[in-house]
């Protein structure tokens, strides 16, 4: 079964610092393109980040652009999102999500999600 | 960045009902369009990636269409299981962006 599995969420304060992990098992993770996707409580999705299947290439949103850091151990079939300078803003649950397509050039989606993991940023 | 928008943002249907939602992209994405179901509590649900097609193991009863720059999922007889909030997103540009959501609930 295809699986994703995040943790490392909890109650940090503001400025403060925390390292999510997202384990994977059922498909050959160091293939696959992975993504961070955050939900601030009773909002909408919002895109994070993203690395590519060997960890060379990344990007990130503008809002964390400088402050989170998107990493991954195709050893141990886990993604990595490191969060610094946390934010109240930041407050979300935090879902990974593995990216899916026909060909490289053309439509990706998001398939299978991790259950989230909730970051909450406050004093 | 490309903006995604859903109409309605919320919608009361009963069982059996025809539901349509619509999301229109800031600029024309092709069919670079992927939709999703979320339930309180739940990680979000792919259902239909492409524009129109039917990601496996998803009713045939959802369905979805459109190119460039307007989009549509619908739901042909809405089954109790199917009340939840509704996602669109597009995958042309980095970064991808999500609509703000349809909620649908029971009439």
């Amino acid at each position: 079964e295809v699986q994703l599995v995040e943790s490392g969420g909890g109650l940090v304060q503001p400025g403060g610092s925390l390292r999510l992990s997202c384990a994977a098992s059922g498909f050959t993770f160091s293939s696959y393109w992975m993504h961070w996707v955050r939900q601030a409580p009773g909002k909408g999705l919002v895109w994070v980040s993203r690395i590519n299947s060997d960890g060379s290439s990344t990007s990130y949103a503008d809002s964390v652009k400088g402050r989170f850091t998107i990493s991954r151990d195709n050893a141990k079939n886990t993604l990595y999102l490191q969060m610094n300078s946390l934010r109240a803003e930041d407050t979300a649950v935090y879902y990974c999500a593995r990216e899916n397509y026909y060909d490289s050039s053309g439509p990706n989606w998001f398939d299978p999600w991790g259950q989230g993991t909730l970051v909450t940023v406050s004093s | 960045d490309i903006q995604m928008t859903q109409s309605p943002s919320s919608l009361s249907a009963s069982v059996g009902d025809r539901v349509t939602i619509t999301c229109r992209a800031s600029q024309s994405i092709s069919s670079y369009l992927n939709w999703y179901q979320q339930k309180p509590g739940k990680a979000p649900k792919l259902l239909i990636y492409a524009a129109s097609s039917l990601q496996s193991g998803v009713p045939s009863r959802f369905s979805g269409s459109g190119s460039g720059t307007d989009f549509t999922l619908t739901i042909s007889s809405l089954q109790p299981e199917d009340f939840a909030t509704y996602y669109c997103q597009q995958s042309y540009s980095t970064p991808p962006t999500f609509g703000p959501g349809t909620k649908v609930d029971i009439k």
